[in-house]
C-alpha cells in the first residue's frame, strides 16, 4: 500500500532553473492539492485539481505550474525558482470535496533555492 | 478574510501534564474542523474531526476536541501527554459552501514533551 509518495525528498537548486516536484497516489483519489509549509504561515494551497486535465489555482500559485494528465500524477512545476520559493512541499490527495473528506499528505520535499 | 488561528506557536511540557492547544476561526457559517499532526519526519495525519452533532469530538491517541460555536473555537485537548506525542499541531476548517471546499489551515502548534 504506497499511498501517496513525491519526488524527490531534497532538492537544491539556484535562482533562474526550472525545477518539478513529483507527486503519486495509489487510491484513485479524484482530487490532489499541493500546499507549501512556511514557518508563521502553516500550510497555504498552491495548486489543486479536481480530476485529470482540472486544475484550479489556490492561494498562493504565482511562480507555479501544475498539469494532471493522468489521475495519479500531480507534478508541480517552478518555472524558474526564486529564493522565495524555499520551502517544504506537501502533495495531499482526498477522494472527494464535499469539505468532509480527509485530505491524505505525502511525505513533503524540502527545496531549497539558493 | 477567512483564516484560522493558532496562539500557541510553541508549548513545552512534561510528560504527564495536560495539554490544550487553542484554535479559533473566523467564518460566520457552518464548518467543518479538522486536527492534523505532523510527528518529527513523518507527513500530517489526520488527528480527529467535527462535522455535526456532539461538539466533544474524540480522536486517536486518547486525543480530544471540543466546538464552541459561540467561541469559533475547536481547542484540542489531552489529559496526560507523553513524550511520542512530541509533534506539530494544525487546525483546518472548511466552510460549508456549495462548490470546492478549501482546506484552509493554521500556522501550527509546535510541542515539545519532555521525559
Amino acid at each position: 500500500d504506497a499511498g501517496i509518495t513525491q519526488s524527490p525528498r531534497y532538492k537544491i537548486t539556484e535562482t533562474g532553473r526550472q525545477v518539478t516536484l513529483m507527486c503519486h497516489q495509489t487510491w484513485s483519489h479524484s482530487y490532489m492539492f499541493w500546499y507549501r509549509q512556511d514557518l508563521g504561515h502553516g500550510l497555504r494551497l498552491i495548486y489543486y485539481s479536481a480530476a485529470a486535465d482540472i486544475t484550479d489555482k489556490g492561494e498562493v500559485p504565482d511562480g507555479y505550474v501544475v498539469s494532471r494528465s493522468k489521475t495519479e500524477n500531480f507534478p508541480l512545476t517552478l518555472e524558474s525558482a526564486t529564493r522565495s520559493q524555499t520551502s517544504v512541499y506537501f502533495c495531499a490527495s482526498s477522494p472527494g470535496t464535499g469539505g468532509r473528506e480527509t485530505q491524505y499528505f505525502g511525505p513533503g520535499t524540502r527545496l531549497l533555492v539558493l | 478574510a477567512q483564516s484560522v488561528s493558532q496562539h500557541n506557536h510553541h508549548v513545552i511540557l512534561s510528560e504527564a501534564a495536560s495539554l490544550e492547544l487553542g484554535c479559533n476561526y473566523s467564518y460566520g457559517g457552518t464548518v467543518n474542523l479538522f486536527w492534523y499532526v505532523q510527528y518529527p519526519g513523518q507527513h500530517l495525519q489526520l488527528l480527529l474531526k467535527y462535522f455535526s452533532g456532539d461538539p466533544l469530538v474524540k480522536g486517536i491517541k486518547g486525543f480530544e476536541a471540543e466546538f464552541i460555536k459561540s467561541k469559533f473555537s475547536f481547542n484540542l485537548r489531552k489529559p496526560s501527554v507523553q513524550w511520542s506525542d512530541t509533534a506539530e499541531y494544525f487546525c483546518a476548517v472548511t466552510l460549508l459552501n456549495t462548490g470546492f471546499q478549501k482546506l484552509v489551515f493554521g500556522t501550527g502548534t509546535r510541542l515539545l514533551v519532555s521525559p
